[in-house]
């Protein structure tokens, strides 16, 4: 079966600038996460969606940061505008009902300048 | 607390040997303690996980000891091959009312397995 997808692999932009990133989940798997993994650190956990509904959002900066997933399936998350902070890898990973493991995609690894 | 917390920050050792690996969290909601593997480049991939209703569990090379008292957990790779060589990540998540599970994970491990 094919895996998480996610795009664009690498993204360079300015500070205040915005970006978005793409998930496609393996197919099937209900459950879909959105990690940012600074470099020299552990994912954290961004936001976690149940279908097309949020289950957590608690560490997501709302303020900059939006995510959406479009009918249960695709996911994207916004940065806007970014800051230098932001800069790391944004992992996707997604989890079939009833099943403890994730799946994470390649990442997406951003650079704000 | 939901912090875990995990050491060495990084472990060479040589064709053949142990690698150990270690993690300790606080709090004791935590009842799933997966371990993931990291290459460059690529996401973390599921490796093996434990629950607390075991002190060890074993997959080949891959070992997780358990110690629900002290609230540690470790990683042990026997006969370690130059193929192991990636970053490794515990983690640990609270009892859920559902199905889908939240991971806290560790800080990372670079492991560097010499030929």
């Amino acid at each position: 079966e094919a895996g998480v997808a996610q795009s664009p692999r690498y993204k360079i932009i300015e500070k205040r600038q915005s970006v978005a990133f793409w998930c496609n989940p393996i197919s099937g798997h209900a459950t879909l996460y959105w990690y940012q993994q600074i470099l020299g650190q552990g994912p954290k956990l961004l936001i976690q969606f149940q279908n097309n509904g949020v289950v957590d959002d608690s560490q997501l900066p709302k303020d900059r940061f939006s995510a959406e997933r479009l009918k249960g399936v695709d996911s994207t998350l916004k940065i806007q505008p970014a800051k230098l902070e932001d800069s790391a890898v944004y992992l996707c990973a997604s989890s079939p009902r009833g099943s403890w493991e994730q799946y994470f995609g390649p990442g997406t690894r951003l650079t704000v300048t | 607390q939901q912090q875990v917390k995990q050491s060495p920050q990084s472990l060479i050792v040589q064709k053949g040997g142990i690698s150990i690996i270690n993690c300790a969290y606080e709090n004791t909601a935590f009842d799933y303690f997966p371990w993931y593997q990291q290459f460059p480049g690529k996401g973390p991939a599921l490796l093996i996980a434990i629950r607390p209703d075991v002190s060890e569990k074993k997959e080949g090379r891959f070992t997780i000891s358990f110690n629900k008292s002290a609230k540690q957990f470790s990683l042990h790779i026997m006969d370690s091959q130059p193929g192991d060589s990636a970053t490794y990540f515990c983690a640990a998540s609270p009892v859920s009312s559902g199905s889908a599970r939240q991971l806290t994970f560790g800080s990372g491990t670079q492991l560097t397995v010499l030929p």
